[in-house]
């Protein structure tokens, strides 16, 4: 079975402030995806990333960065020079990569980020 | 491309009643996948459409029901609503092939069961 662990519930930084999410997984899938989605209060889910298990190459897009190890089964976010616009919930998901088994995310908690000004 | 829609946003329903709920994808997407958000359980996969049949299905009574369109457009059905039924439902959508492809959700719809 899969799941995804996100053990930080709720995270408050000061504005320019840099912060990491942790997201472990686990999954007896050799081949795997990792996502990364963010909900604001509007409540949509809005993608952020995705990254395969074979594919350990960290990615930064803007302030946004990514770092996984299979090692350790993370996949880790962090937000380099935080700002109020980053507050929301912030969801790490797993799905399975073998063909036909279809879309089924499984989601961790998620992270509740509160940026102060 | 217009994102994935859903309607209704929101809905009050009462104990024992039905309820539908609608789900356009994004053009071109043929899988659609629901999801159930509650302050308890989190995030929930509900069940996964792809080409009008069902393809995945999460564990939720069989209350929870499902179909697809020939467009793609999804609905989900919700007899017998109970109190726990309370949530954020939530659609998303995808080209279909497998696991590895992103799935882009919509706005969800506020379901309120008094």
């Amino acid at each position: 079975a899969q799941k995804v662990t996100q053990a930080q519930t709720e995270i408050s930084v000061v504005e320019k402030e840099d912060v990491t999410l942790d997201c472990v997984y686990e999954t007896r899938d050799t081949t795997y995806y990792l996502f990364w989605y963010k909900q604001p209060p509007s409540g949509e889910l809005v993608f952020l990333i995705r990254r395969n298990s074979f594919d350990e190459q960290n990615e930064i897009s803007g302030r946004y960065s990514w770092n996984f190890q299979k090692s350790t089964s993370s996949f880790n976010f962090t937000i380099t020079a935080s700002q109020v616009v980053d507050s929301a919930v912030y969801f790490c998901a797993l799905s399975e990569g073998r063909r036909n088994a279809g879309n089924m995310l499984t989601f961790g908690g998620g992270t509740r980020l509160m940026v102060k000004p | 491309k217009a994102g994935v829609t859903q309607t209704p946003r929101y809905l009050i329903k009462t104990r024992g009643q039905q309820v539908t709920l609608s789900c356009s994808p994004i053009s071109g997407h043929r899988s659609v996948s629901w999801y159930q958000q509650t302050p308890g359980q989190g995030l929930q996969f509900l069940f996964e459409y792809f080409s009008e049949t069902q393809r995945n299905k999460g564990n939720f009574p069989g209350r929870f029901s499902g179909r697809q369109f020939s467009n793609s457009r999804s609905e989900m059905n919700v007899s017998t609503l109970e109190l726990g039924d309370s949530a954020l439902y939530l659609c998303a959508s995808s080209a279909g092939l497998a696991g590895e492809e992103t799935q882009y959700f919509g706005p969800g719809t506020r379901l309120l069961v008094l």
